[in-house]
């Protein structure tokens, strides 16, 4: 079965700086991975994906994501975070066959200091 | 395209109270999912719809919850009777059937039972 873990539930930084969120995933086929932002009070909107195309993917708002399979993992990172990039933030992972299920991972909320 | 719909946003009912949430899929998209959002559980998948049928409906907590979809453009969530633990943000999303699409959600139903 599919699945993602996502390494910190609340990750703080400072404006300016470089936003890491991590990204495990399990898959027994080859995956297709998403990274969702949540708004407060919003639904999940789409940051980026990658579809084995190429595995440095960039996204809307300087996020970009780098799927390795080695480490099975798909880190999204942003060079200098801002005030605005504070929200939740899902990893979600679907199976690269027949199955359009997707599996998103528990989140980290990302909050961006003055 | 208006994007996924839901209605209402906002329920608030009574413990033993059936609810119906319904969504709008967006036009041409063949899948469809119903998420339960809470703090301590996450996004949950409960359902799970291609073309109409249910393909995987193993995240339905309970026989109080039922989906429907009786046609492309329509589906509703139904918890009958309703109970104060089932308090949460309730997503509906659609997808094209393209392995490499990305699901396009709602805003939500914001369901308090008290």
């Amino acid at each position: 079965a599919q699945s993602v873990t996502q390494l910190g539930s609340h990750v703080s930084v400072s404006e300016g700086a470089l936003v890491l969120l991590r990204c495990n995933y399990s898959s027994s086929v080859p995956p297709y991975l998403f990274w969702y932002v949540q708004y407060p009070n919003q639904g999940l909107q789409l940051l980026l994906k990658y579809t084995s195309a190429a595995t440095l993917v960039k996204g809307i708002n300087g996020f970009e994501a780098e799927f390795k399979k080695s480490e099975t993992s798909f880190h999204l990172t942003k060079p200098s975070a801002h005030m605005s990039d504070a929200a939740e933030y899902f990893c979600a992972v679907t199976r690269g066959d027949s199955s359009y299920k997707l599996i998103f991972g528990s989140g980290t909320r990302l909050l961006v200091r003055p | 395209d208006a994007g996924v719909i839901q209605s209402p946003r906002h329920e608030v009912t009574e413990m033993g109270q059936e609810v119906t949430l319904r969504c709008k899929p967006i036009s041409g998209h063949n899948s469809l999912f119903w998420y339960r959002q809470t703090m301590m559980r996450g996004l949950e998948l409960l359902i799970y719809f291609n073309n109409n049928v249910p393909i995987d409906d193993s995240g339905m907590p309970e026989d109080r919850f039922s989906a429907k979809m009786p046609n492309a453009s329509f589906s509703t969530l139904k918890i009958q009777p309703s109970e104060p633990r089932d308090s949460a943000v309730y997503f509906c999303a659609s997808s094209s059937d393209r392995l490499n699409t990305e699901a396009f959600f709602g805003q939500g139903t914001r369901l308090t039972v008290v």
